[in-house]
């Protein structure tokens, strides 16, 4: 079935250091996809979207990188922060047209100052 | 804008009660949902809409109802609490289902024991 999952539930990253959050997808239909950043007690935030016919995109500090062949989703953060601090989820149209998003149990960004 | 508000942000039923979650936007936004998060387990999918007047389950709509008589509301009734329904409720609008980008309200913790 669809699903939309991750690789490690935690993540502990240094203060300036690169982080990389990865998602598997299921679905090889889906053509659509996009990164939300939850912080305690807030509603998701969209951070970066990304669709089937890219690779990869930038935005401020973060890129996303999208590997078809594998069906494999990452978030990279840059000079990671510590208001990076958050848990962080994919989330995935499995059909194309107005299906609603599918979303991934999440990850869990800690950044050590 | 005030963007997508939510009332309460928290409340404590009885097992059998019911209430009304209320879910109101200001963007003139077509599509609206609603979504619980527990703990490990992501956001699910309860119920959604693509337009007034039109209302389609989610993922776990059992022992919810609702109703998107305006563009801006859509409120999420529970018609008899059950402690299975403790969780953070939140709800979320976009232009359109597919390749959107959904704004989240602030959540409102339900407890029912």
């Amino acid at each position: 079935g669809e699903s939309v999952g991750l690789h490690l539930p935690t993540l502990s990253v240094q203060e300036g250091d690169n982080s990389i959050i990865n998602c598997a997808y299921s679905n090889s239909a889906s053509d659509y996809f996009i990164w939300y950043k939850q912080e305690s007690g807030k509603g998701p935030q969209f951070i970066i979207d990304i669709r089937s016919n890219m690779d990869k995109r930038q935005g401020q500090r973060v890129t996303v990188l999208l590997n078809k062949t594998v069906k494999h989703l990452s978030l990279q953060i840059a000079a990671t922060q510590p208001g990076d601090s958050a848990v962080y989820f994919c989330a995935e149209i499995p059909n194309s047209g107005n299906t609603p998003l599918v979303f991934g149990k999440g990850t869990r960004l800690s950044v050590i100052a | 804008n005030a963007g997508v508000t939510q009332t309460p942000k928290f409340q404590v039923l009885k097992t059998g009660q019911s209430m009304t979650l209320q879910c109101a936007q200001d963007m003139n936004h077509e599509y609206m949902s609603w979504y619980r998060q527990d703990p490990g387990m992501g956001l699910r999918l309860i119920h959604y809409s693509v337009g007034a007047g039109i209302t389609d389950q989610g993922e776990v709509p059992n022992g919810y109802n609702v109703s998107r008589s305006t563009t801006e509301d859509f409120p999420l009734r529970l018609l008899s609490a059950a402690p299975s329904q403790t969780s953070v409720y939140f709800c979320a609008s976009s232009l359109g289902t597919g390749a959107y980008e959904q704004y989240f309200g602030p959540g409102t913790r339900l407890t029912v024991t």
